[in-house]
């Protein structure tokens, strides 16, 4: 089945613990995102990267990192530095190519709480 | 900047009523718009996508409508069923490829 991977689907950390997301596509998608969701608030955009080995930063990549060392894989690191980490954290990818090229899906989320 | 503004943040319907969900920008000049499902603690279901230069989608029950020059955007469900039941996003791409701006969402119940 063609989709997008998250995981864990929960996950916990003490306070001042690196850690990383993991996600993985299988849609042959040329653009992958990261956004984080927040109670009462809409979908916030990280890092985005449109080719492999280049990404962007979004609006709120303060205390994040990324790699986009393989087409499949767009792995997101949460560091010591984010001040409000615990969130719900969401994967996506676009073709970025072709019709509708640009129409987002979506991988399941990982909930990420930090104490 | 673009803001993306969705109206009303909670609605209750009985089953069988057509309903009508409402998201506004405030930039025009936007590249495509998208609607989303999301069921609590999920990820998001694409539900439609507009192109600027298109006016309407339709799939199954659901129909949107995109009006770029007011900034508006509607998202029309017919005979809407408990299933339903969701939060609904509405999200711009100003430039394409970049990302999506989105809406905060507005929480659909439908009672049986």
């Amino acid at each position: 089945d063609g989709g997008i991977t998250q995981s864990p689907k929960y996950l916990f950390r003490k306070e001042g613990q690196n850690v990383t997301l993991s996600c993985e596509q299988n849609l042959n998608h040329d653009a992958m995102y990261w956004y984080r969701q927040d109670p009462g608030q809409g979908l916030r955009l990280i890092y985005y990267s449109q080719i492999v080995n280049d990404f962007q930063k979004g609006d709120i990549a303060e205390g994040y990192s990324v790699s986009r060392e393989k087409k499949e894989s767009f792995p997101l690191t949460v560091t010591s530095a984010q001040k409000n980490p615990t969130a719900f954290y969401l994967c996506a990818s676009s073709p970025g190519q072709g019709v509708n090229s640009y129409e987002q899906y979506f991988g399941p989320g990982t909930r990420l709480t930090v104490t | 900047k673009q803001e993306v503004t969705q109206i009303p943040a909670a609605l209750s319907v009985p089953e069988g009523e057509n309903l009508v969900l409402n998201c506004s920008f405030t930039d025009s000049a936007i590249y495509n718009l998208q609607w989303f499902r999301q069921d609590p603690g999920k990820g998001l279901t694409s539900l439609l996508l507009i192109q600027s230069s298109q006016r309407e989608q339709t799939s199954g029950r659901l129909n949107a409508s995109l009006d770029k020059s007011s900034g508006r955007s509607t998202l029309y469900i017919a005979a809407s069923q408990p299933g339903d039941s969701a939060t609904y996003l509405c999200a711009v791409e100003d430039q394409a490829g970049t990302a999506l701006i989105f809406g905060k969402g507005t929480t659909l119940s439908v009672s049986s």
